[in-house]
């Protein structure tokens, strides 16, 4: 099966650069991905890791360790429209049409 | 412009009763998916189809059915067998990176 952990909520402000940690015990999966929701909204795709290592994608940036069944997503600049809640995914290996989605952490963006 | 789309935003029903939410896409995609996501938590996967005419069980399909009788639609059915049905469904679909979900704007449905 597919477990994932992240923290319920983090609080950072305007302007700081916060890391939303994604711990997750696995199967086996192709890889991690990160979707951002805002209150009542549709999630939305920011990224996605096949690989270790960092992927860039303007101010937001996510990581991957599968060593260490471990994952991040890092936001920089933080502006008050990014508070939302935020959840990594996994695909898994056995299914690649199957996601598991963490539980979500909520950002709270303070001026 | 292209998208997806889920009718109603708000669906309420009398326990006991089916209902069928839709769900469209114009993304000429092939695959789609619904999940169920209940107050502070994640996404839980119900049914998914990778082509028409094809669909699997996710995780928690027990009381729903579906059918992908055309690509652009994949209504989902929460019968009278779902013994909590109330929740936000969510369906999406993916393309050519097939790891990039597109999600439609919800259905919140509310069963008394």
């Amino acid at each position: 099966g597919q477990s994932l952990e992240q923290p319920s909520e983090v609080t950072a402000v305007e302007g700081a650069i916060v890391q939303i940690n994604c711990t997750y015990q696995t199967s086996g999966f192709y890889g991690l991905s990160w979707y951002q929701q805002h209150d009542g909204g549709a999630p939305t795709f920011l990224s996605y890791n096949a690989l270790d290592g960092l992927e860039e994608t303007g101010r937001f940036s996510s990581f991957l360790s599968r060593s260490d069944s471990y994952g991040y997503l890092l936001l920089q600049e933080l502006q008050m429209k990014d508070s939302a809640s935020y959840f990594c995914a996994v695909r898994d290996r056995a299914n690649f049409n199957k996601f598991y989605f963490g539980s979500g952490t909520k950002l709270n963006v303070k001026p | 412009d292209g998208g997806i789309t889920q009718s109603p935003k708000y669906l309420f029903r009398k326990e006991g009763q089916n209902v069928t939410l839709s769900c469209e896409q114009n993304l000429n995609h092939d695959a789609m998916y619904w999940y169920r996501q209940d107050p502070g938590q994640g996404l839980r996967l119900i049914y998914y189809s990778q082509i028409v005419n094809d669909f699997q069980k996710g995780d928690i399909a027990e009381g729903y059915s579906v059918s992908r009788e055309k690509k652009e639609s994949f209504p989902l059915t929460v019968t009278s067998a779902q013994k909590n049905p109330t929740a936000f469904y969510l369906c999406a679909s993916s393309g050519d990176k097939d790891y990039e979900q597109y999600f439609g704007p919800g259905t919140r449905l509310t069963v008394t």
